[in-house]
């Protein structure tokens, strides 16, 4: 069965920093392709980073490019986030999903970050 | 930067087909997604590739896409459908974009 379990996330006051991680096991973890999605209370999806399956490549969305880093570890099948200067606005929930399609998607973690 | 626009909101009574669009520039030329999202819950994916199923994705849902638009249809809609609605495109070779998502009513 394949699992997405993302987890550090919590409270951070505004300039601080965060690093987010996503478990994922059931499936071959280095031939996917990965996400990050957010989602701020009451709002729509928002697409945050991308990385290839090798790593080599990531994208960022314009909203947290050079703030946010996006890597993976393919020997602990784990996926991470590395969030720094945060913003109120980065408040949201934080989704990892698997493949350009994202055909999974684990059960968030929530970021809230407030003064 | 790339955009994909979606109706705030689609109406419809059970076992009636509802139709929710995702308008983008050339959308046709790209490979399109929809997720189903309901209230406190991870979304779904219900359609890629824009005609798709995943594998348990019942079949009253099917998808389209030409033009500038890409369309979910749900057809014999049931009250279990009642959910948040986001079509998914890659807007370039280096970004994805959602649209703003739709709620669907099964009144």
């Amino acid at each position: 069965e394949v699992q997405l379990v993302e987890s550090g996330g919590g409270l951070v006051q505004p300039g601080g920093s965060l690093r987010l991680s996503c478990a994922a096991s059931g499936f071959t973890f280095r031939v996917y392709e990965m996400n990050w999605v957010r989602q701020a209370p009451g709002k729509g999806l928002e697409w945050v980073s991308y990385i290839s399956s090798s790593g080599n490549t990531i994208h960022y969305a314009d909203s947290v490019k050079g703030r946010f880093t996006m890597s993976r570890d393919i020997a602990k099948n784990s996926l991470y986030l590395q969030m720094n200067s945060l913003r109120p606005e980065d408040t949201a929930v934080y989704y990892c999903a698997r493949g350009q399609i994202c055909d999974y998607w684990g059960q968030g973690t929530l970021v809230t970050v407030s003064s | 930067s790339y955009a994909l626009t979606q109706p705030p909101s689609v109406s419809v009574s059970p076992g009636q087909t509802a139709s929710i669009t995702c308008s983008g520039d050339e959308l046709g030329d790209k490979y399109a997604c929809w997720y189903q999202q309901k209230a406190g819950q991870s979304p779904v994916l219900v359609i890629y590739h824009d005609t798709k199923r995943p594998s348990g994705i019942p079949e009253r849902f099917s998808g389209s896409n030409s033009g500038n638009t890409a369309t979910l249809t749900i057809s014999g809609t049931q009250a279990m459908d009642e959910a948040d609605y986001y079509c998914q495109a890659w807007g370039s070779s280096t970004a994805v974009v959602f649209g703003g998502g739709t709620k669907l009513t099964v009144l």
